[in-house]
């Protein structure tokens, strides 16, 4: 079973919609919960870094975290065209760094 | 503030030349980290560095790959001799500490022909 699990994709949604990306994880040592958005051809770049069970908000981004199902969410509302990027989960704890396979994300104008 | 600088950006090679890939963390950032990362896949860890020392790099494959992180700041990874299947992006990252949020460079994109 790999440390963290999360669907690739490819997922396709119209401009204006709400979408949820996901991962599972298997390890109950890993503490901080991080998604990096990624465009073509760039670097991972941080865009929610959540610490404890619950929900952050970041404008249209919200971050959810549920340590008892060991499950994590991102949630986008209002998609945009330039949301179109590979949305990477990543956790850590016990020295431990973790990255989901991706998740590839089109916005549809 | 700079974020992480790597160079170059592209590279082709011929397969059995040796290749080498520089970075630049972010300044005052302790742990740096070397990724692979195939297309359509997440970023595999390579090494590890806090400070100067190779703390993790166990996935590095030491046969003919090699890093090394001079008075803690910059780093170099090599490959020596290239194969085929190391063409892959390689990425840079640096956090403050261990398990700390990591900010990554724009990878170098190596093709090996």
């Amino acid at each position: 079973q790999k440390e963290v699990e999360q669907d690739p994709g490819p997922l396709s949604v119209p401009e204006g919609a709400i979408v949820s990306l996901n991962c599972t994880y298997s390890n109950s040592a890993f503490q901080y919960f991080m998604w990096y958005r990624q465009y073509s051809r760039k670097g991972p770049e941080l865009l929610m870094y959540t610490y404890s069970s619950g929900n952050k908000e970041d404008g249209r981004f919200t971050a959810q975290v549920d340590k008892s199902s060991k499950y994590i969410s991102l949630f986008i509302r209002d998609s945009q065209p330039s949301d179109s990027a590979t949305y990477l989960c990543a956790m850590t704890g016990g020295n431990q760094f973790y990255f989901g396979t991706g998740t590839s994300l089109t916005v549809i104008p | 503030e700079a974020g992480v600088v790597q160079s170059p950006r592209y590279k082709i090679i011929e397969k059995k030349q040796p290749v080498a890939f520089w970075c630049n963390p972010i300044s005052g950032h302790n742990t740096l980290y070397w990724y692979l990362q195939n297309l359509g896949q997440g970023p595999e860890l390579l090494i590890r560095y806090e400070n100067e020392e190779a703390v993790d790099d166990s996935q590095l494959p030491k046969d003919r790959f090699s890093a090394e992180r001079l008075k803690g700041v910059d780093s170099t990874l090599k490959i020596q001799p290239a194969e085929l299947g190391d063409s892959a992006v390689y990425l840079c990252a640096s956090s403050l500490g261990t398990a700390e949020t990591q900010y990554f460079g724009p990878g170098t994109r190596l093709l090996v022909l």
